[in-house]
């Protein structure tokens, strides 16, 4: 069964870096990942995709300070120069068999 | 510039029926899939279903299958959201988004949520 995994929560210090993770399930290694901001009170705004060779494709107008990268299983999402409004939920979406889509139980970013 | 305009928050009673909108502008709306999501109050995102204009080919997760209709209709550039019979559970934000094609089936570009309360 396709599941992503992500740690429900995540923090770190104004102007630091953090590194959120998303794991896919055995046997889907391989898959392509998307990565979802959601700030509070608001929709959900897309990051970037990113593929198992850690390739990334960002979002419109999406800033330098976001990166992907991947490791296995792992597909992660790195913000550097952390400021207050990265504060929200990180979402991580992927697909399988017959476009079914799937999200990661999303991660909450609290910047200290 | 390629937007998603959804209709505006419903407030409904237990048993009516409803159907919700998402207009895509700003690019070839019978050309791209497009989908809606659930967020319960407080909870996470959850992937409800697809559909291609093109064709009406429509994808539903089997959490949702039966619950809800997704269907569109192309001269209005227009997908819909819809329940027969609305339950307290349905209560809601939903957000229609956008496919980007090219075998790629993550949401690209999202509308702005529509609320659904249902309540007696």
């Amino acid at each position: 069964q396709l599941v992503l995994t992500q740690s429900p929560s995540a923090s770190a210090s104004l102007g630091a870096s953090v590194k959120l993770t998303c794991t896919l399930s055995s046997g889907h290694s391989s898959y392509t990942i998307a990565w979802h901001q959601q700030q509070p009170k608001k929709g959900p705004r897309f990051l970037m995709r990113i593929k198992g060779d850690g390739s990334h494709n960002k979002g419109d107008g999406i800033p330098d300070r976001f990166s992907g990268s991947s490791s296995g299983a792992e597909r992660y999402l790195s913000i550097s120069s952390l400021q207050s409004d990265d504060e929200a939920d990180y979402y991580c979406q992927t697909w399988g068999t017959g476009f079914q889509g799937v999200f990661g139980g999303g991660t909450k970013l609290t910047v200290l | 510039e390629l937007q998603l305009a959804q209709s505006g928050a419903e407030v409904k009673k237990p048993g009516e029926s409803l159907r919700i909108s998402c207009e895509g502008s700003g690019y070839s709306f019978i050309s791209y899939w497009i989908g809606w999501v659930r967020q319960m109050p407080g909870k996470g995102l959850e992937w409800m279903g697809i559909i291609y204009p093109g064709d009406s080919d429509t994808r539903y997760s089997p959490a949702f299958q039966g619950q809800v209709t997704i269907s569109v209709d192309k001269s209005l550039s227009t997908a819909y959201l819809q329940w027969s019979s609305l339950k307290a559970s349905d209560t809601a934000m939903y957000y229609c988004a956008r496919l980007p094609g090219s075998g790629n089936y993550h949401f690209d570009h999202w509308g702005q949520g529509t609320l659904v309360s249902v309540s007696s």
